[in-house]
């Protein structure tokens, strides 16, 4: 099976900043790739599919990127709300694996 | 709008059986495959189980193969999956989610709230 691995698990920023989190898959995956948010005690919600379409109502400083085994999210300009553990999953076929998460914490 | 509200979670004992039941409104619901999503206390996302939206084809993670079955009744606009064996390590929210698509190659575009399935003695 193929697995998704996440980098960095962790990070903490400023408000602003550029946040980019990293999602590698063990074997290629084209574009078959999706990102969540989920907040504090809030469910999941999809923020991009397709590695790089933004789901619709998503602000716009959301980016997703990649092709293959190498995909990238990015904030542009990292909000307070935007305090989140990010998923990636990828969806080409089943198993459809998550990522280990990446925990966004306000500095 | 679309809406999922699970039921069916509680506390069983290792070796138990439990069925979920996921409620759903607002789509044509036999158009989408539905799936089972778990989140341990404290940790990560973890895919279950996915069925398509005529309910043929079935998949599974290996975690839960051979003891957990998903469902559904389309007439009824419900999915379901009965747990069996349960295991301590079977303890998370379960989440109902709806794909995108009515087959497997799916994101997630709507979510329920979660039903609590805790296994323990």
């Amino acid at each position: 099976d193929i697995q998704m691995t996440q980098s960095p698990s962790s990070l903490s920023a400023s408000v602003g900043d550029r946040v980019t989190i990293t999602c590698r898959a063990s074997q290629g995956i084209s574009n078959y790739l999706a990102w969540y948010q989920q907040k504090p005690g809030k469910v999941p919600k999809v923020l991009i599919y397709q590695a790089s379409t933004l789901q619709s109502g998503v602000p716009s400083r959301f980016s997703g990127s990649g092709s293959g085994t190498d995909f990238t999210l990015t904030i542009s300009s990292l909000q307070p709300e935007d305090v989140a553990t990010y998923y990636c999953q990828k969806y080409n076929s089943a198993p459809l694996t998550f990522g280990g998460g990446t925990k966004v914490e306000m500095k | 709008d679309v809406h999922l509200l699970e039921s069916g979670g509680g506390l069983i004992q290792p070796g138990g059986s439990l069925r979920l039941s996921c409620a759903a409104s607002g789509f044509t619901f036999s158009s989408y495959a539905m799936s089972w999503v778990r989140q341990s206390p404290g940790k990560g996302l973890e895919w279950v189980s996915l069925i398509i939206g005529s309910g043929s084809d079935k998949y599974y993670a290996d975690s839960v193969k051979g003891r957990f079955t998903i469902s559904r009744d389309n007439s009824k606009n419900t999915l379901y999956l009965q747990m069996n064996s349960l295991r301590a390590e079977d303890t998370a929210v379960y989440f109902c989610a709806k794909a995108r698509r009515g087959h497997s190659g799916s994101w997630f575009d709507y979510w329920g709230q979660g039903t609590l399935v805790t296994v323990s003695s």
